[in-house]
């Protein structure tokens, strides 16, 4: 069974606050996702990575970076926490990218981060 | 880039019958469309995906269709039950496949 866990389930920080959110699966997975999840929105990707060290932008990537030192933990940063990045977050990994076998991804359980 | 809509956002039915979601994507190079489902306060987990190659797939009580040429998808659920209650996500990958683009999300209510 592949277990993607996340570090905390639910978060409250202050505007201006750095915020780290860590994510950590045990299936030696190469890729790893982050996605923040809002009502009517879907999922929406932050950053990818597809290799330790290896970073991609995804489709809202501003006011985050991403940090990937060890193949089985990627880490969301939060640099200056912001209202508007009130939000659940779901770390993803999966064997494989989008298009090829061994693409499914497994989600972990989210972390809900409230910034007051 | 990919943008991929949904439709509806809420779905209710009656226990028993079918119900259908249905997607669009714009980009016609994606080759990869998966559904997940979401139950209340879990995770979203896979239940079926399509590639491009396929116009129809199925999986128990649940359908997936696929028209490359009006780019847009769909999930068949049939004999609904309450545990099929959830939210619904269908995605489509990018050009590049190294991502997924998901759609708004179905919520779907049975009720018995």
């Amino acid at each position: 069974d592949v277990k993607v866990t996340q570090s905390s389930r639910y978060l409250v920080k202050r505007t201006g606050e750095k915020v780290f959110l860590e994510c950590v699966q045990d299936m030696d997975h190469e890729n790893m996702f982050w996605y923040r999840q809002d009502p009517g929105l879907g999922l929406r990707l932050i950053y990818f990575s597809y290799d330790v060290k290896m970073k991609e932008k995804g489709d809202i990537p501003e006011g985050y970076s991403v940090s990937r030192e060890k193949k089985e933990r990627f880490s969301l940063i939060l640099e200056s926490a912001s209202t508007n990045q009130t939000s659940m977050y779901l770390c993803a990994s999966s064997l494989h990218l989008a298009g090829g076998p061994g693409n499914e991804q497994f989600f972990g359980p989210g972390t809900r981060l409230t910034v007051l | 880039g990919e943008n991929v809509e949904q439709h509806p956002s809420t779905l209710s039915v009656q226990e028993g019958d079918s119900a259908v979601i249905k997607c669009t994507y714009s980009d016609s190079a994606s080759n990869y469309f998966p559904w997940y489902k979401q139950e209340l306060g879990k995770r979203p987990q896979l239940i079926i995906d399509i590639r491009s190659n396929v116009g129809e797939k199925k999986d128990q009580r649940i359908a997936v269709t696929l028209n490359k040429t009006a780019k847009h998808f769909s999930l068949h659920i049939t004999e609904t039950q309450p545990e099929d209650s959830a939210v619904y996500f269908c995605a489509a990958s990018s050009a590049a496949g190294n991502k997924l683009t998901f759609g708004g999300g179905t919520r779907v209510l049975v009720k018995p």
